[in-house]
């Protein structure tokens, strides 16, 4: 099946850094790639969508200069937390749909990045 | 908005026994997927079933098995046959024709009990 992986799997900062979440489909090309973000015992809430050669878009209360998006290539997202605080603390999660047999609605998803920010 | 609701936070199986999952969920399309995820403590998402909305017929995928009610609007998941790990968070989710755009329930909690 489609793999998407990330990098890294989890990272802790102190408050006022950067941080920068890789996500890359490992066996297919995607043009869009998605990054949600979970709260402990909650659901994926989505934060972006990542477009291959276009800007992100960003759903409505998540802050475009705080969670920086680059899709540099078919096969790789990242996500830039900039000025990391205590509350970004969590689990991010990015996913992808691989098209083809499995149809563009499908998504697969990386295993996720938890970050923790001091 | 689509909007997904999984009303039963906790559900609990007895091993080999069977459990049913409920979903519910609100849209005005014709068109559109529902999907049931899996998530273990790892917290890896793995995709369990899908269903597109244009087929009557009911996905299964061995165990798991779906009961698709469209005028309803309803999407539950039965587990047969449980096995310890199918111990996880359960997600619902909703997403449009050609619109990857996502939609995820609360989750339910499933606990497997030997």
């Amino acid at each position: 099946g489609a793999v998407v992986s990330q990098h890294p799997s989890w990272v802790i900062c102190k408050s006022g850094t950067s941080v920068k979440i890789e996500c890359r489909s490992l066996d297919f090309q995607a043009t869009t790639m998605f990054w949600y973000r979970q709260f402990p015992k909650q659901s994926l809430m989505l934060m972006a969508t990542s477009n291959e050669g276009s800007k992100a878009t960003y759903e409505q209360g998540v802050e475009k200069d705080k969670f920086l998006i680059n899709h540099a290539s078919l096969t790789l997202s990242t996500l830039t937390v900039t000025s990391a605080h205590p509350e970004d603390s969590s689990f991010y999660i990015c996913s992808a749909p691989p098209g083809g047999i499995a149809g563009v609605e499908t998504q697969y998803f990386g295993p996720g990045t938890r970050l923790l920010v001091l | 908005a689509q909007t997904v609701t999984q009303s039963q936070p906790e559900m609990s199986v007895q091993e080999a026994e069977t459990v049913t999952l409920s979903c519910t969920y609100d849209t005005s399309e014709s068109d559109y997927y529902l999907f049931w995820y899996k998530q273990p403590p790892s917290r890896q998402m793995i995709l369990v079933i899908r269903q597109e909305a244009y087929k009557q017929q009911n996905a299964t995928e061995n165990r798991f098995s779906v009961n698709f009610q469209k005028a309803a609007k309803s999407f539950s998941l039965k587990i047969s046959d449980s096995q310890l790990g199918d111990a996880a968070m359960y997600f619902c989710a909703y997403t449009g024709l050609g619109n990857n755009d996502m939609r995820f329930g609360a989750g339910t909690r499933l606990t497997v009990k030997p």
